[in-house]
């Protein structure tokens, strides 16, 4: 069974910018594909952004179009999200999740990190 | 993007009850339905893939059903350890999204 760690999380000020990365192991990190899920305090689960296994195709959900980008560096076995202009609305707890279909973005996620926590203000 | 609509938001029952929740989709999502479960501080939990595929390990108390627009998920018999908030998901087609929850307590 695979295990899934993220890090990054912090407190930034409205405007600036984040790296979260996901470090993986115990599963073929290049097989499937991989997304981020985020939850605002007290709130429901938003997907964010889906990246392909292989050729690493991405997809985005509105919210995160423009200001993050999603990758994978299948030689270190991480993913990132490169989140920019952070605004207040984004302080929620962040997910790597991963897509138990393969390497196509699918959308059932077998495997959760623990989280890690964005905060914005100022 | 696919509107998911669940329902109730909220539910209170004890241990032994049966427990429905339901999902409503905005347009036909085939069986493209995942069910997920989440306690307090953790990471949600996938319990049932493509409406009614029971994931591995999980409970046999816990099932789906339904396609095209409607989907139910079940609890047969509430136990101490099911009291947690359950989640919808589509997955017919991005961007993935996600009921509002329904919480058992």
């Amino acid at each position: 069974e695979g295990l899934m760690s993220e890090s990054g999380g912090a407190l930034v000020q409205p405007g600036g910018s984040l790296r979260l990365s996901c470090a993986v192991s115990g599963f073929t990190f290049t097989s499937y594909a991989m997304s981020w899920v985020r939850q605002a305090p007290g709130k429901g689960l938003e997907w964010l952004a889906g990246i392909s296994g292989g050729i690493s195709g991405t997809f985005y959900a509105d919210s995160a179009k423009g200001r993050f980008t999603i990758a994978r560096d299948n030689s270190k076995n991480t993913l990132y999200l490169q989140m920019n202009s952070l605004r207040a609305e984004d302080a929620a707890i962040y997910y790597c999740a991963k897509d138990s279909g393969g390497s196509a973005i699918r959308g059932a996620f077998d495997i959760w990190g623990h989280g890690t926590r964005v905060t914005v203000a100022s | 993007d696919i509107q998911m609509t669940q329902s109730p938001f909220s539910l209170s029952a004890s241990v032994g009850d049966r427990v429905t929740i339901t999902c409503q989709a905005s347009q036909d999502i085939r069986h493209s339905v995942n069910w997920y479960q989440q306690k307090p501080g953790k990471a949600p939990n996938l319990l049932i893939s493509d409406a009614s595929n029971l994931a591995a390990g999980v409970p046999s108390r816990f099932s789906g059903s339904g396609s095209g627009t409607g989907f139910t998920f079940t609890i047969s018999s509430l136990q101490p350890e099911d009291f947690a908030t359950y989640y919808c998901q589509q997955c017919d087609r991005l961007p993935v999204t996600f009921g509002g929850g329904t919480k058992v307590e």
